[in-house]
């Protein structure tokens, strides 16, 4: 299995630019996770799919922040307009079924916004 | 909300020495606990996880245990290696309520 793919690995924009994050989960998996990574904040939960239906949008930071899942293989995060203060590395991850089983995560999208 | 609360923040041991990394978290409701392990350049990869309804669980020189009571968990690593240096998160979740908190990590290095 190609195990979760993210794509771009690295992403620089300038402030105000719309960014687009993209994912394709695990082949099977039901559950798909995006997350946020910083020194400042550490890891964080954004928004879970369950079955293509978000779950709980609850860490979504703000409006500028949206996250789709379209079908079963692919899911994008997308900031309209970017802020410096969204740089991060972004993680998408996917599991069987919900938070009780294993997440396999994805190898991130450094995003720098200038 | 859940705050989970990760000690120590930085670690270092001897190869061949057991480390402990311990975790409180405040939400009586969490239910399931993931321990990860993420390398320089890539994302997390759970290494071990226990479930509220069991009290210790353990996978070769991996352990973790869980005191509901006093809500807190621990990871275990015994006769650590070289490469078992990298940082490593605990995380509380509500699976029911579809919620999951990460502590802040630990930076584990094995010296040889």
């Amino acid at each position: 299995d190609a195990g979760v793919i993210q794509s771009p690995r690295h992403e620089v924009t300038e402030m105000g630019q719309e960014v687009t994050l993209r994912c394709k989960p695990i082949s099977g998996h039901n559950s798909l996770f995006w997350y946020r990574q910083t020194m400042m904040r550490g890891l964080e939960l954004l928004i879970y799919f369950n079955n293509n239906v978000p779950i709980d949008d609850s860490g979504m930071p703000e409006d500028r922040f949206s996250a789709k899942m379209p079908n079963a293989s692919f899911s994008t995060l997308k900031i309209q307009p970017s802020e410096p203060r969204d740089s991060a590395v972004y993680f998408c991850a996917s599991s069987k079924q919900g938070l009780f089983y294993e997440q396999y995560f994805g190898p991130g999208t450094r995003l720098t916004v200038t | 909300g859940e705050n989970v609360e990760q000690h120590p923040s930085t670690l270092s041991v001897q190869e061949g020495d057991s480390a402990v990394i311990k975790c409180t978290y405040s939400d009586s409701a969490s239910n399931y606990f993931p321990w990860y392990k993420q390398e320089l350049g890539k994302g997390p990869q759970l290494i071990i996880d226990i479930r509220s309804n069991v009290g210790e669980k353990k996978d070769q020189r991996i352990a973790v245990t869980l005191n509901k009571t006093a809500k807190h968990f621990s990871l275990h690593i015994t006769e650590t290696q070289p490469e078992d240096s990298a940082v490593y998160f605990c995380a509380a979740s509500d699976t029911n309520a579809g919620k999951s908190t990460f502590g802040d990590g630990t930076t584990l290095t094995v010296k040889p």
